[in-house]
């Protein structure tokens, strides 16, 4: 079955600096890569996804680049503010049918933005 | 204009004694998932339906059942809770087809005593 690989564990940056949290892949039948933020105590938010027919993808302060070949994406944050604190969680699907709906997560990034 | 509502939002049971948990969503999505958080993990996949059709992960203990009797509605029943299946349980929807984005819930803190 899949396997998702997330990387740092822990993240620390000060306020205004950008963070990089990178996520890599097993399976190259996976074509949907969400991005989750869970603060503490709180439900999973989407805050970005990309799907395999694209290479990146941007939303404000937020981005997301994928490389199919090397089977890796990363969740770009610029300008990092307080509240951009929280648990990050990468995921992978492989899209429509039956089981192929299943996220399988990576085991999350503790981000602190220092004021 | 909750999406996905998860009732009770906190629920204490007893070593042994069954307990159900709810989820309703407003969205009409096709897909009903439950997960369950521990904490400083990932959300775990339980099961999942795709209307009727029910989809058990094969690592899922048979504990845990789940009914689904209409779109809106999902339940996820733990016939004999352990003090391991504390947990936060997160209950998700997505549209089904070719829209992929999972949408969860506030999720059920569940403590065993």
């Amino acid at each position: 079955g899949e396997n998702v690989e997330q990387h740092p564990s822990t993240l620390s940056v000060q306020e205004g600096d950008s963070a990089v949290i990178k996520c890599t892949y097993s399976d190259s039948a996976s074509n949907y890569f969400p991005w989750y933020k869970q603060e503490l105590g709180k439900r999973p938010q989407l805050i970005i996804d990309i799907r395999s027919n694209v290479g990146e993808k941007k939303d404000q302060r937020i981005a997301v680049t994928l490389n199919k070949t090397a089977k890796h994406f990363s969740l770009h944050i610029t300008e990092t503010q307080p509240e951009d604190s929280a648990v990050y969680f990468c995921a992978a699907s492989k899209g429509s049918g039956g089981s192929n709906y299943k996220l399988t997560f990576g085991k999350g990034t503790l981000l602190t933005v220092n004021p | 204009d909750a999406m996905v509502i998860q009732n009770p939002r906190y629920q204490v049971t007893q070593f042994g004694k069954p307990v159900t948990l709810s989820c309703s969503q407003t969205l009409n999505h096709n897909v009903m998932y439950w997960y369950q958080q521990k904490s400083s993990q990932a959300p775990k996949l339980l099961f999942h339906y795709y209307d009727k059709d029910f989809n058990n992960e094969a690592d899922t203990p048979d504990n845990f059942q789940s009914r689904r009797p209409n779109t809106s509605f999902c339940f996820l029943d733990i016939r004999s809770p352990g003090l391991g299946d504390a947990a936060m349980y997160l209950c998700a929807t997505s549209r089904g087809g070719t829209v992929y984005e999972q949408y969860f819930g506030p999720g059920t803190r569940l403590t065993v005593t």
